[in-house]
């Protein structure tokens, strides 16, 4: 059973360049959450997609996006960045939207906007 | 009412010691309460978890205590371990799978 992956592992852009993370959700999970954790603080919630569909999104702005593919890898993306997305981004899956159901993260991307 | 908060920030205990991590929550909606595991520089690794039916869960060394009335949950490390040192985070979640987490606890365990 392969774990969650995410690529790239660090990346430097700079302010106002835009950016695109990928996940690969585990093995039969069909539910995919991304979070943004800055330094010395625990994950944020960005948004959630469940079989291809945004389900669900915490207070971000529209400039942070996402998609979800059949095979249920996903990616985020990040247009005009701001030197406050510095970040370690997680991508965490899990088997379905019922409560308790266990989430599995990544490694995450070291993001760093200069 | 969405938030965790998790106490304390840091915590140094000798190895073989008893580390507690302890977390409060305000929303009664939340129905899954797991801790978090994270080593610097690596993602968040799932630890140990429990519903609210259940005031104890123990997996090893790591025991999550349960008070529902109360709103909090906490973490038991029995016989710390220097390889225990990491942050852990404790987490909420009600239906729909977005978890909350708390600011986290940077544990040193001193050999």
């Amino acid at each position: 059973e392969t774990g969650v992956t995410q690529s790239p592992t660090h990346l430097i852009k700079t302010r106002g360049q835009q950016v695109t993370l990928r996940c690969s959700s585990q093995s039969g999970h069909n539910t995919v959450s991304w979070y943004q954790q800055a330094l010395g603080q625990g994950p944020q919630f960005i948004f959630q997609y469940y079989r291809e569909e945004e389900n669900g999104r915490g207070n971000f702005p529209p400039r942070f996006s996402g998609l979800q593919f059949p095979n249920y890898s996903s990616e985020l993306n990040v247009n005009a960045l701001e030197l406050d997305d510095s970040a370690l981004y997680l991508c965490a899956s899990s088997s379905g939207l019922k409560g308790g159901d266990e989430q599995f993260f990544g490694p995450g991307t070291r993001l760093t906007v200069l | 009412q969405q938030q965790v908060k998790q106490s304390p920030q840091s915590l140094i205990v000798q190895k073989g010691g008893i580390s507690i991590i302890n977390c409060a929550y305000e929303n009664t909606a939340f129905d899954y309460f797991p801790w978090y595991q994270q080593f610097p520089g690596k993602g968040p690794a799932l630890l140990i978890a429990i519903r609210p039916d259940v005031s104890e869960k123990k997996e090893g060394r790591f025991t999550i205590s349960f008070n529902k009335s109360a709103k909090q949950f906490s973490l038991h490390i029995m016989d710390s371990q220097p390889g225990d040192s990491a942050t852990y985070f404790c987490a909420a979640q009600s239906w729909g799978g977005k978890l909350i987490f708390g600011q986290g606890t940077e544990l040193s365990v001193k050999p």
